[in-house]
């Protein structure tokens, strides 16, 4: 089963707004990390923010996490059309046999439109 | 330049037809993992590997297999793929699994 899970599905805007992506989870994280998928090309690591902390900023990224709600967000401001991509939030877990794994939510697609 | 290579990018085979996908990290991580990206349904965890020789099972394991007998190397094995099978698949590593992952570019199967 998916343990992130984005809202909205997809988001178009007009360049230069701001676009905010949810993401949820179902349980205990070590850390939370957002990703960006260009069409037809692999994943690329954005930010990551450990469980304790709230809040982390990153050039035009900024993530907060609300693990008492156990979601996060991700803000992306002043948007530019090659923001233009699909993004993931991944949930890092902690297991009894593989030490770790990260879980990907099924993506929230952005267009920015010029 | 830190990577992870996958080979091939593309493959349109038929069923039953055993197929290995390579995968190739340069950056000396010890975790490496497949996944398979399909429509709806997000990246899911084929199988991963902590270290050389330790393997083990993700989400959707069934119909692959993979070995990791060198740290850089890691490929996925359909020893008799089905049109079930068709997707787009990625390769990644990290140095330790919490940490974020490096992605290849992807290979797309399509099995017919």
């Amino acid at each position: 089963s998916q343990q992130g899970e984005e809202d909205p599905q997809a988001l178009s805007i007009q360049e230069g707004e701001n676009a905010t992506m949810n993401c949820s989870y179902k349980t205990s994280i070590n850390n939370l990390q957002w990703y960006r998928q260009n069409s037809g090309r692999g994943l690329v690591h954005l930010i990551l923010i450990r469980s304790n902390e709230r809040e982390k900023h990153s050039g035009r990224l900024r993530v907060t996490l609300d693990t008492s709600k156990k979601s996060s967000s991700l803000l992306i401001t002043a948007s530019r059309a090659a923001d233009t991509a699909s993004y993931f939030c991944a949930t890092a877990t902690l297991t009894e046999t593989s030490g770790s794994r990260l879980t990907f939510g099924e993506g929230t697609q952005l267009t920015v439109n010029p | 330049e830190a990577q992870v290579t996958q080979n091939p990018r593309y493959l349109i085979t038929v069923t039953g037809k055993k197929l290995t996908v390579t995968c190739s990290q340069n950056m000396n991580h010890e975790y490496m993992s497949w996944y398979r990206q399909d429509p709806g349904l997000g990246l899911r965890q084929i199988y991963y590997s902590m270290n050389v020789e330790v393997t083990d099972k993700g989400d959707v394991p069934e119909g692959y297999k993979v070995s990791r007998k060198e740290k850089r190397n890691f490929p996925l094995i359909l020893e008799s793929p089905s049109p079930n099978q068709t997707s787009l698949y990625f390769c990644a590593s990290s140095s330790h699994p919490p940490r974020p992952q490096h992605f290849g570019d992807g290979t797309r199967l399509s099995i017919l």
